[in-house]
Formats: C-alpha cells, structure tokens, sequence
C-alpha cells in the first residue's frame, strides 16, 4: 500500500525567508509525487509533480521540490517565502508499479504553512 | 480554458436524505476521480472513472456511489445520509488514467 507522511502540521516563517515542507512517502514500485495548495474554501491547486528524471522539479509560483530515493522524501521548497503563499499543502504520491490497476493519489494530511510579515 | 466545475457549491440536508453532486470535467479529460475531504480524516479516494467505467473504489460504504457519463461528466450519490457524511466533495480530471490530476472547488455537504 501507498502512504505519505507530512511530519509537520504546522510551519511558520518570516517573509522574505527560505521555506521548506516536508514529505516522505511509502510505495512498492516507482513513485509519481505531486505537490498541491489549498486556500480557504477552494479546491486543491497543482504546484508541480516528480515522474522521472531531474532530482529537482520547479513548479508554480516559484516552488520548488527535491525527490530524494534513498530517503523517500520530497520535500517542497522556496527561496524566499511571501505572505500570499499562506495556505495548506498536501503531497500526493501515486504508486506506478506495474499491474497496480489504480491511478488514485494518496494524500499526506496537510501541513498549514503561515507566512509572518 | 474552463477548468473543473463542481455544482452545487454548498449543500445542506438531513440524515437520511440522499444527494447527488455534479462534476463537468476539464475539456478533453476523460478520466475523474472523487475524494472526500474532512478535518479528521483529511483527504481520501472514493471513486476513478475513466471512459464511463469505474477503474477503483475507495473503502468506502455501499452508500456511496457514482457514475460517468459518455461526455466525461461524473455524478457520485451518496444515499441515506449520515451525520459523518459532512466534509467537502472534491472531484479532479484528468486527460489519462495516469496524468496529473486538476481539482474542482468542491461541494460543500453538511448533514443535519
């Protein structure tokens, strides 16, 4: 079974500072991961996803995540946080192994990352 | 291009009622998928169409179904309806089965 794990429900930082989230993730082949915002009373918007290829992914908005195989992480990061990027994050992870039969994401809980003027 | 529409945005009933929710999907994307979000269980599947065919079902009661239609459009129904039923309703498309999947706002469903 797939799983991902965000071990932090809550990450606040300064404007203008680096931020990271964090995201490690469980598959039995090979992982398509995904990282998505959610503003209040909206839906899940796409930032960007990991299939194959360069270690790091540039996304959105100027966001950025670092697949990691051998510490199954992919952690979501930006150099320079601002107030507008508020907002709950989800990491998805698919598991592609051959004969899965299901192209359903599995999602982490969410971290609320608050961004402090 | 006209992102994925979910219809009705709020919804209230009672337990015991029955209520169907609507999604149009991205045009050109012929898979869908349904997931149930809630504060205490976060983000779960419930259905994935693709091609007016249901490919897998999340653990979820008999209660809860759904269907596609030949234009891509997707309803689910969720039948006698219970308190713990409440959470929103998100529906995503996708051009493929495998492809990245883009979210609806979402319905928003409390049970009284």
């Amino acid at each position: 079974a797939q799983s991902v794990a965000q071990p932090e429900d809550q990450v606040n930082v300064a404007e203008g500072n680096p931020l990271t989230v964090k995201c490690t993730y469980s598959v039995s082949g090979n992982p398509y991961l995904f990282w998505y915002v959610q503003y209040p009373n909206r839906g899940l918007q796409f930032l960007l996803k990991y299939i194959t290829g360069d270690n790091l992914v540039k996304g959105s908005y100027g966001f950025e995540a670092e697949f990691n195989k051998s510490q199954t992480s992919f952690h979501l990061k930006k150099p320079s946080a601002l107030v507008s990027d508020s907002a709950l994050y989800f990491c998805a992870v698919r598991d592609m192994r051959s004969g899965a039969g299901s192209y359903q994401l599995t999602f982490g809980k969410g971290t609320k990352l608050s961004v402090i003027p | 291009k006209a992102g994925v529409t979910q219809t009705p945005r709020y919804l209230i009933k009672t337990r015991g009622q029955q209520v169907t929710l609507s999604c149009s999907p991205i045009s050109g994307h012929r898979s869908v998928s349904w997931y149930q979000q809630t504060p205490g269980q976060g983000l779960q599947f419930l259905f994935e169409y693709f091609s007016e065919t249901q490919r897998n079902k999340g653990n979820f009661p008999g209660r809860f179904s759904g269907r596609q239609f030949s234009n891509s459009r997707s309803e689910m129904n969720v039948s006698t309806l219970e308190l713990g039923d409440s959470a929103l309703y998100l529906c995503a498309s996708s051009r493929r089965l495998a492809d990245t999947q883009y979210f609806g706002p979402g319905t928003r469903l409390t049970v009284l």
